[in-house]
C-alpha cells in the first residue's frame, strides 16, 4: 500500500492568482498522476508525472495552466495557474503501488475555492 | 471515450439491509474495474480490483462482479452498517495510465 499526504488540505483564492498543491508519498514509486474533481463530477485525468521526464498531460490540460514538478520518486506538486472560479475543485494525487501494482492509492485531497 | 456511469446517484437504506451499486461502461475492451469509497476530506480508499479476466472479487461484506460483455458492474454490500455510509466510486482501466471513473453513487445508511 502507500500513504499520500497532500498540502494544503484546502484554500480560498483570488482569481488571477496561482496556487502550488504538494503530494508527498511514503515509497518510492514510478508514476504519479493528478486528478481533478469537479462539484458533482466525476474525476478526471489532469496528468502522469514520471521522474527524471516531463509529464504527460490528458487532452483538454495544458502545461502552461498546470505545471508539475517531480524532482524525486517520493513528491510532486501541481500548480494551478491564473486561476478562475472554474478552477474550483478538489485536486487529487495519486499512485499505484505494492504488489498489486494496478491497486490505485489517493491522498485525501486539496479543496480549492477560487473567488 | 470509456464513459462510465452509476446508478443510483444517491441511495438510502435501513441498517441491516443487503444492497446492490450499479455500474457500467460504454467499451468493453477494459484492462480492470475498480471500486473506490470517498470519505469527505478523506481521499478515496480502495475498495475492491477485478482484473478484465476475473468474474468477480470479495472482500468481507463487500462482493463485486463484472460482466465485461454487457458492460457492466455490481457492488453488494451485506449487512449494511451506518459506517458504509460514504460515496462509492466505480472506475475502469483501460491498460493506459487513465482509469475512468463514474460519478458516485452517495450511500447513506440509516441507523
Amino acid at each position: 500500500s502507500a500513504v499520500i499526504s497532500q498540502k494544503p488540505s484546502r484554500d480560498i483564492c483570488q482569481r488571477g492568482t496561482s496556487l502550488t498543491i504538494q503530494c508527498q508519498v511514503d515509497s518510492q514509486v514510478t508514476m504519479m498522476f493528478w486528478y481533478r474533481q469537479q462539484p458533482g463530477q466525476s474525476l478526471t485525468l489532469i496528468a502522469t508525472a514520471n521522474q527524471g521526464s516531463e509529464a504527460t498531460y490528458e487532452s483538454g490540460f495544458v502545461i502552461d495552466k498546470f505545471p508539475i514538478s517531480r524532482p524525486n520518486l517520493t513528491f510532486s506538486t501541481l500548480t494551478v495557474s491564473n486561476m478562475s472560479p472554474e478552477d474550483s475543485s478538489i485536486y487529487l494525487c495519486s499512485v499505484r503501488a505494492g504488489t498489486r501494482t494496478e491497486t490505485q492509492y489517493f491522498g485525501p485531497g486539496t479543496r480549492l475555492l477560487v473567488l | 471515450k470509456q464513459e462510465v456511469t452509476q446508478i443510483p446517484a444517491a441511495l438510502s437504506v435501513p441498517e441491516g439491509e443487503n444492497l446492490v451499486l450499479n455500474c457500467s461502461f460504454t467499451d468493453s475492451a477494459i484492462y480492470n474495474l475498480q471500486w473506490f469509497r470517498q470519505d469527505p476530506g478523506k481521499g478515496l480508499t480502495s475498495l475492491l480490483l477485478i482484473q478484465s479476466s476475473q468474474r468477480e472479487q470479495t472482500s468481507g461484506r463487500l462482493n463485486a462482479s463484472l460482466d465485461k460483455s454487457s458492460g457492466r458492474s455490481t457492488l453488494y454490500i451485506a449487512a449494511s452498517q451506518p459506517g458504509d455510509s460514504a460515496t462509492y466510486l466505480c472506475a475502469v482501466g483501460t491498460g493506459a495510465n487513465n482509469l475512468f471513473f463514474g460519478t458516485g453513487t452517495r450511500l447513506t445508511v440509516i441507523p
